[in-house]
């Protein structure tokens, strides 16, 4: 089945500085890339997604990056806030149809 | 339109006990995936229910069972209950197969 690596799994930046996140996975029929956000205590919220077909997607200060050829892809936060800390999950979805997640990354945003 | 609800939002159980957790998808979604969230060993599937049919299943023992109605609420059940089943569960539900998946705010299963 599919794996996803995700690093890093703790991550503490300035605000207004970048922060990004990056994901592996191996099975080379993945060909959906959501990423969620989840707040303490709160459901994953989708923020953006990417699918096989497109290398780059952005929205607003949020943007994804996906290379094929390497099975990676990377999520990218823009002027941070304090209001963008939480937990971010990278998932892929292959031939299998079900969503294979990251660990997780714990964004603290220092204001 | 409302999102995916779940019910309980807590539940406190003894071991061997079974549970049986439920999920509304948003209006529309046919899809409804169950996953399993816990400290150690994150977010894990569990089942993908569409059109009632069982459509993928995760690696967890028989244990762990759902079924989907035909307005497109699923239930998931847990028999046996054990230590390690204290989790969050959470469900995800989405138009089709293949489409963004949109979570619950799962519930919070303790087992005693």
């Amino acid at each position: 089945g599919e794996n996803v690596e995700q690093h890093p799994s703790t991550l503490s930046v300035q605000e207004g500085d970048s922060a990004v996140i990056k994901c592996t996975y191996s099975d080379s029929a993945s060909n959906y890339f959501p990423w969620y956000k989840q707040e303490l205590g709160k459901r994953p919220q989708l923020i953006i997604d990417i699918r096989s077909n497109v290398g780059e997607k952005k929205d607003q200060r949020i943007a994804v990056t996906l290379n094929k050829t390497a099975k990676h892809f990377s999520l990218h936060i823009t002027e941070t806030q304090p209001e963008d800390s939480a937990v971010y999950f990278c998932a892929a979805k292959g031939g299998a149809n079900n969503l294979f997640f990251g660990t997780g990354t714990r964004l603290t945003v220092i204001p | 339109k409302a999102g995916v609800t779940q019910t309980p939002r807590y539940l406190i159980k003894t071991r061997g006990q079974q549970v049986t957790l439920s999920c509304s998808p948003i209006s529309g979604h046919r899809s409804v995936s169950w996953y399993q969230q816990t400290p150690g060993q994150g977010l894990q599937f569990l089942f993908e229910y569409f059109s009632e049919t069982q459509r993928n299943k995760g690696n967890f023992p028989g244990r762990f069972s759902g079924r989907q109605f035909s307005n497109s609420r699923s239930e998931m059940n847990v028999s046996t209950l054990e230590l390690g089943d204290s989790a969050l569960y959470l469900c995800a539900s989405s138009v089709l197969l293949d489409q963004t998946q949109y979570f619950g705010p799962g519930t919070r299963l303790l087992v005693l």
